[in-house]
């Protein structure tokens, strides 16, 4: 079975500053890995996918994260963060060849200071 | 074009009450996937539907807990004899089809029904 782990649970930054938050995951196989962002009283909101090919991905709000396989990684980062992007981020690992569940991590809570 | 709407946002119950919470999909998906969310954690996958039938309910509460995705309407999670550790917010999400090997079988996540036992 898989698993995600993000091992910090809140991180402070300030406005303009550059911003990574860990993810490692545990599959057997190469995994699917996505980063959800949640706004409070929100739902999901899909930031990134990677399903193969270029393992730097691009997703929506200036966002990027690498699949690194060798580190079982799939690091998010941002060059300069805007207090728009206090929240909380989840990532999660699917499986191949099976239903589009999702395992989620316990998310970082991020607070963006002025 | 809607997306996952979930109703209700906010739902009271007392112990021993009923809880009944709708998904509608997005239009043109037929997968459905509920999720709970209890405070200060991930979520947790719960049941996986399709129109009439349960494809996966290994998250699932063995008791309390049931769902449904009928034929027309919009699936429903019903929790019977609420207890407090059902406060949570339970979300839904839907999808096109099955299978994360088609890059466009991602889900799409509602804005959640959170749910208060007192």
């Amino acid at each position: 079975a898989q698993s995600v782990t993000q091992p910090d649970i809140h991180i402070t930054v300030s406005e303009g500053a550059s911003l990574e938050l860990r993810c490692n995951y545990s599959y057997g196989a190469t995994p699917y890995l996505f980063w959800y962002v949640q706004s409070p009283g929100q739902g999901l909101q899909l930031l990134l996918k990677y399903f193969s090919g270029d393992t730097l991905v691009q997703g929506i709000k200036g966002f990027e994260a690498e699949f690194k396989r060798s580190q079982s990684s799939f690091n998010l980062r941002k060059p300069s963060v805007h207090w728009s992007d206090a929240a909380e981020y989840f990532c999660a690992v699917g499986a191949t060849g099976t239903a589009s569940k999702l395992t989620f991590g316990t998310g970082t809570r991020l607070q963006v200071t002025l | 074009n809607a997306g996952v709407m979930q109703n209700p946002r906010h739902l009271v119950r007392r112990r021993g009450q009923e809880a009944r919470l709708r998904c509608s999909p997005m239009k043109g998906h037929s997968h459905v996937y509920w999720y709970r969310q209890l405070p200060e954690e991930g979520l947790k996958f719960m049941v996986y539907l399709q129109k009439e039938n349960i494809i996966d309910e290994s998250g699932m509460p063995k008791e309390r807990f049931s769902a449904e995705f009928p034929k027309e309407g919009p699936s429903i999670l019903r929790i019977q004899q609420v207890v407090r550790g059902d406060s949570a917010a339970y979300f839904c999400a839907s999808s096109p089809g099955q299978g994360l090997d088609s890059g466009a079988n991602v889900l799409t996540f509602g804005a959640g029904s959170r749910l208060t036992v007192l």
